[in-house]
């Protein structure tokens, strides 16, 4: 089955504490990214990655890290975590047109205290 | 930067009724994408537009591409309590050579048996 797997699913966590949240992928797509949803403000794109190594900056980057070492893997590093990145976070994958996200994950629910 | 104007925010239909929801723009976009998200998951592609004035119908779903290149239209037929979700739309373009995609704030679709 085609699945777009996120860990944590939910996260409680405190100001400053660098966290993971893995994304992984068992289609082969090339094209992976990062979204985060907030009231009011629908989805934002954080980062994407058009292939291994091959990443790139959506339209809320900052206080955000990525990396693509293997194809079916994009984990989103938060170095120090600060309140203003409370929020539901989604990641997705396609393949081919990295406009076109086909599958998104069921999302990470992140707290930061 | 672009901004989606999607609507209406919400609706509230009887099973059965038809649908009608847009997204405007004031930007020229290359493709349009259709969502729907349910509760505590992450959105699912539901249609995908690649020309101006295309028609493309999924089921009872049916979305076209505006002929400016600047809205869609999302349609609905015969709706049933499983239409229940938001829905969004999400715009493509290229922007500097980079392809940017945006989404629009959402339609909360609550449909009475």
């Amino acid at each position: 089955e085609a699945q777009v797997t996120q860990n944590p699913r939910y996260l409680i966590t405190v100001t400053g504490k660098k966290l993971t949240v893995t994304c992984s992928q068992n289609m082969n797509h090339e094209y992976m990214s990062w979204y985060r949803q907030d009231p009011g403000l629908g989805l934002r794109q954080i980062y994407y990655s058009m292939n291994v190594e091959v990443t790139d900056k959506g339209d809320v980057p900052e206080g955000y890290k990525v990396s693509r070492k293997e194809k079916r893997n994009f984990p989103l590093i938060l170095e120090s975590p600060s309140p203003n990145q409370t929020s539901l976070y989604f990641c997705a994958s396609s393949l081919g047109s990295f406009h076109q996200p086909q599958h998104f994950g069921d999302g990470t629910r992140l707290s930061i205290l | 930067g672009q901004q989606l104007n999607q609507s209406p925010q919400s609706m509230f239909i009887q099973e059965g009724e038809d649908v009608s929801m847009n997204c405007t723009s004031s930007s020229i976009f290359n493709t349009w994408l259709w969502y729907k998200q349910d509760p505590g998951e992450g959105p699912v592609l539901l249609i995908a537009l690649y020309k101006a004035g295309e028609l493309t119908s999924n089921g009872r779903l049916t979305a076209q591409f505006g002929i400016t290149r600047k809205d869609s239209f999302l349609n609905i037929s015969a709706s049933i309590p499983s239409d229940v979700g938001i829905y969004f739309c999400a715009g493509q373009s290229t922007q500097g050579g980079s392809e940017k995609l945006v989404f629009g704030k959402g339609t909360k679709l609550t449909v009475n048996p």
